[in-house]
């Protein structure tokens, strides 16, 4: 089965509007992390956050927030105010404590239109 | 964090001939990942790569395709051999920062075309 789950396979917005990328897991450990990777053309993987599951706090960096909700696994992330280099494909990952394993999701490319 | 340099960056190579992949980490580090994202698709781990010991291979490879070597606790080599079109995908090192800080970071990947 599959741990992490992006529904959405490709985004296209205009700039300056907002877009929220969907991230569904799966885990049955207590403790886990979940993760958000950005890799632009470039190709490049790019750390963006990290989470612990007991912390629930939604975090926002600049134009960036996260809403993580664990009555729902849900990891949403969004991008306020998008811009074209925020062109790029989204990564959700999800790392259990048992295990060294990181289970990414199929990773969502957006497009920001200018 | 960790710096990672990985190269080559890209390469063309023939069907059957062998390609090394190498991994230098700034810092030392227990544990470096070999991921293959092949063309629009997620990353799937390929092996574990321990300093001192045979690396742990996934379901589905094997170390004769992808033999892996870790001499030390800052560098890695993967090697993609007897290479077909089926290859062609981009290869990326990683590391674990942890494991009290547990994030995953990325060299800048190998792209690999095999004709």
């Amino acid at each position: 089965a599959q741990k992490v789950t992006q529904a959405q396979t490709e985004i296209s917005v205009v700039e300056k509007e907002d877009v929220t990328l969907d991230c569904v897991y799966e885990t049955r450990d207590t403790t886990y992390y979940l993760f958000w990777y950005k890799q632009p053309p470039s190709g490049e993987l790019v750390f963006l956050i990290r989470r612990n599951s007991f912390d629930e706090q939604n975090e926002i960096s600049g134009r960036y927030s996260w809403n993580f909700q664990k009555s729902t696994s849900s990891f949403n992330f969004t991008i306020t105010a998008s811009q074209v280099v925020d062109s790029a494909v989204y990564f959700c990952a999800l790392k259990e404590r048992t295990g060294n394993q990181f289970y990414f999701g199929t990773g969502t490319s957006l497009t920001v239109i200018p | 964090s960790a710096v990672i340099s990985q190269k080559p960056s890209r390469d063309i190579c023939q069907r059957g001939t062998s390609l090394t992949i190498q991994c230098q980490v700034d810092s030392q580090v227990t544990m470096m990942f070999w991921y293959r994202q092949q063309p629009g698709q997620s990353l799937t781990l390929i092996a574990t790569a321990n300093q001192g010991s045979e690396a742990t291979y996934e379901s589905g490879f094997v170390i004769d395709k992808f033999p892996i070597s870790r001499p030390n606790l800052t560098f890695s080599t993967l090697t993609v051999s007897n290479m077909s079109p089926e290859d062609s995908s981009i290869y990326l090192c990683s590391v674990e920062v942890g494991p009290s800080d547990e994030k995953l970071f990325f060299g800048s990947g190998t792209q690999l075309s095999v004709l």
